[in-house]
């Protein structure tokens, strides 16, 4: 089945610093989501991308569809103590049938900000 | 303001014990995901349903676990019986007719003594 790849599983940063995370697949996407969590509560999204070498902002956050439909790119400018949490990228393939809209989920990577 | 909500939100309950947690998707989404999230295993998804129709639940036991829709705005979790192992936080997401984008409810943390 697909599998997707997600790293690095966890991150300690100083507050100011930039953040990257990546996910990869074993199989071509046609959507990609990254998602946070902040403790206690469910994932939120934050960015969607529908086409490859797609580039998207949603403030400080930056992520990319890649070229090859296999993976995604998360980028988080200038980190600030609010930014923790855990982050997960998704995806969906163009599978059909009971598969069409099911998305399949990396590991998720544990983000820690020092002030 | 859209959102999905979950009930309850924390559930403490005892082995064999019946367990229902609720999910109301946003208004208009015709498409609900049951999942479960834990430590060692991150978010697994359970069941789905579209339009009401379950389409697909291979990712839930069946022998204990169960999941209806009795209408559009209700979509229903039980474990009876429940065990230990049950324990984790159970997450409900919906989505529109775009099917690409899911947004999820709160979460409802079980825990099974």
């Amino acid at each position: 089945g697909q599998q997707l790849n997600q790293s690095p599983q966890s991150m300690f940063i100083q507050e100011g610093e930039d953040v990257s995370m990546n996910c990869t697949s074993s199989s071509i996407f046609n959507t990609w989501l990254w998602y946070k969590q902040d403790p206690g509560e469910g994932p939120v999204l934050l960015i969607a991308l529908y086409k490859a070498g797609e580039l998207t902002s949603n403030g400080r956050l930056t992520a990319q569809f890649g070229i090859t439909r296999k993976d995604s790119f998360l980028n988080i400018s200038a980190s600030i103590p609010s930014d923790v949490g855990i982050y997960f990228c998704a995806g969906r393939s163009n599978a059909g049938g009971t598969s069409y809209g099911k998305l399949t989920f990396g590991q998720g990577t544990i983000l820690t900000v020092h002030p | 303001d859209a959102r999905v909500t979950q009930t309850p939100r924390h559930k403490v309950t005892e082995m064999g014990q019946e367990v229902t947690m609720r999910c109301q998707p946003i208004l208009g989404h015709n498409t609900v995901f049951w999942y479960r999230q834990t430590m060692m295993q991150g978010l697994e998804l359970l069941a789905y349903f579209r339009n009401r129709a379950p389409l697909d639940d291979s990712g839930m036991p069946k022998d204990r676990f169960s999941a209806e829709m009795p209408d559009a705005t209700l979509a229903t979790l039980k474990i009876q019986p429940s065990e230990p192992r049950d324990s984790a936080v159970y997450f409900c997401a919906s989505s529109g007719f775009s099917y690409n984008e899911q947004f999820f409810g709160p979460g409802t943390r079980l825990t099974v003594l």
